[in-house]
């Protein structure tokens, strides 16, 4: 399995609602990635877990929460989110954390904020 | 913040042209990766360049980098229509993380 599966591919939540994001793969990748990406811009990092511990968090608002539950899986919890945070969500996984390595990107979560 | 300034930002050609789009970066790296993206999904690997190597290869794709100027190309060769997608750098400098640069958005007209 070479794959990143995200679930859903697309959301529309309104700002009370809770809603979370899934993201699994099974190639025994042990770094794990979340990107915002807006339209026509890159993608920008949120957070990175690496061996299912938090490593970096690009100072991003507590209204998004990161949870690994396990080294497949990747959880992003949403709760109060605002308009602007309408965004396509990307979530990726790589061999290691420091290394020359390539990621591996899922297809990633459509949201809307309403 | 962006790490990479890619230019052209659109590039246009006809099938079996070649397509030429560069990037530069401000900060020394460890390594630069050149992603695909079709349709605003998931981003695909194409290549990876370490900081000391010059060139590489993959099928109809060329790389090269140049630390010197802080600069690196990426060249496909005889594009096909479903070469058609944005094309974006990204650089490794702390050996963590990758910072995507702005991208290039590429149609390859039949």
């Amino acid at each position: 399995d070479t794959e990143v599966t995200q679930t859903p591919k697309h959301l529309v939540m309104g700002m009370t609602n809770k809603k979370s994001l899934k993201c699994e793969q099974h190639m025994g990748h042990r770094a794990m990635y979340w990107y915002k990406q807006k339209a026509k811009k890159p993608p920008e990092l949120m957070f990175v877990y690496s061996y299912e511990k938090l490593s970096i968090n690009e100072s991003v608002p507590s209204r998004f929460s990161p949870e690994c539950p396990n080294s497949s899986l990747l959880n992003l919890h949403l709760h109060a989110l605002q308009p602007e945070d309408s965004a396509l969500y990307l979530c990726a996984s790589s061999q290691a954390f420091s290394g020359p390595y390539g990621y591996t990107f899922g297809s990633g979560t459509r949201l809307t904020v309403v | 913040s962006q790490q990479g300034e890619e230019d052209p930002q659109a590039l246009s050609i006809q099938e079996g042209e070649n397509a030429t789009m560069n990037c530069s970066y401000k900060t020394s790296i460890n390594n630069l990766q050149w992603y695909r993206q079709n349709s605003g999904r998931g981003l695909v690997h194409l290549i990876l360049i370490r900081s000391n190597e010059r060139e590489k290869h993959s099928g109809r794709l060329r790389v090269t980098l140049d630390t010197s100027k802080k600069s690196s190309s990426l060249l496909i060769t005889a594009s096909r229509a479903a070469d058609t997608a944005s094309y974006f750098c990204a650089t490794d400098t702390t050996g963590n993380k990758l910072t995507f640069g702005g991208g290039t958005r590429v149609l390859v007209k039949p």
